[in-house]
């Protein structure tokens, strides 16, 4: 299994509502991330969890909070947040945190805030 | 501050003709260098460059570094209209705490009949 699994694929949400989206890996691999890809622009790191615990916040708002309950799994909750946070989510792992050279991506979760 | 700058930002070519994706990044730390194309959805991996002067190929694709000079290409030979996408540029460095992949601005090729 060579997937990195997202879910949902669509999200819309209210500007009060309080939603996760969820990302799942059989892989094996021990470190995984969230990237935020806005229309037109390149993916922009968020998260970066290695053996479960959070190594790389890129400075993101505390509407944004990750959770890493296990090795194969990463939640991004969101909470309270605004029409310019609309965007594809992305989430990926690589084997390891050190030298990770190749990232492998999920489909992504679009996300439209009302 | 760490960059990856990539060019041309767009670029619009015939099927069958050869073109060159440019990819120049300035970080300190550098580990490696990756290409990933990207159509509708997540971005696929292309190529991972970690040694400067060694050419990597698939297929119609190819891709070379120059760790002097600090900047990559990305070659696609006799373009097909499934060339069509967004070619990402990514380099990989150390920050101290984890590796960390910044991404350049993206190469959007349209290939025509």
């Amino acid at each position: 299994d060579t997937e990195v699994t997202q879910t949902p694929k669509h999200l819309v949400m209210g500007m009060t509502n309080k939603k996760s989206l969820k990302c799942e890996q059989h892989m094996g691999h021990r470190a995984m991330y969230w990237y935020k890809q806005k229309a037109k622009k390149p993916p922009e790191l968020m998260f970066v969890y290695s053996y479960e615990k959070l190594s790389i916040n890129e400075s993101v708002p505390s509407r944004f909070s990750p959770e890493c309950p296990n090795s194969s799994l990463l939640n991004l909750h969101l909470h309270a947040l605004q029409p310019e946070d609309s965007a594809l989510y992305l989430c990926a792992s690589s084997p390891q945190v050190i030298a990770t050279g190749e990232l492998f991506f999920g489909e992504g979760s679009r996300l439209t805030v009302l | 501050e760490d960059k990856v700058v990539q060019s041309p930002l767009s670029l619009v070519v015939h099927e069958g003709d050869t073109v060159t994706l440019n990819c120049s990044y300035e970080v300190t730390n550098f580990r490696s260098l990756l290409w990933y194309k990207q159509e509708k959805k997540a971005p696929t991996f292309l190529f991972m460059l970690t040694s400067s002067g060694i050419e990597k190929k698939s297929g119609r694709l190819s891709s070379i570094l120059d760790k002097k000079e600090l900047f990559s290409i990305l070659n696609i030979t006799a373009t097909q209209t499934g060339d069509s996408a967004v070619y990402l540029c990514a380099v990989e460095f150390w920050s101290g705490t984890a590796s960390k992949l910044t991404f350049g601005t993206g190469t959007r090729l349209q290939v025509t009949l």
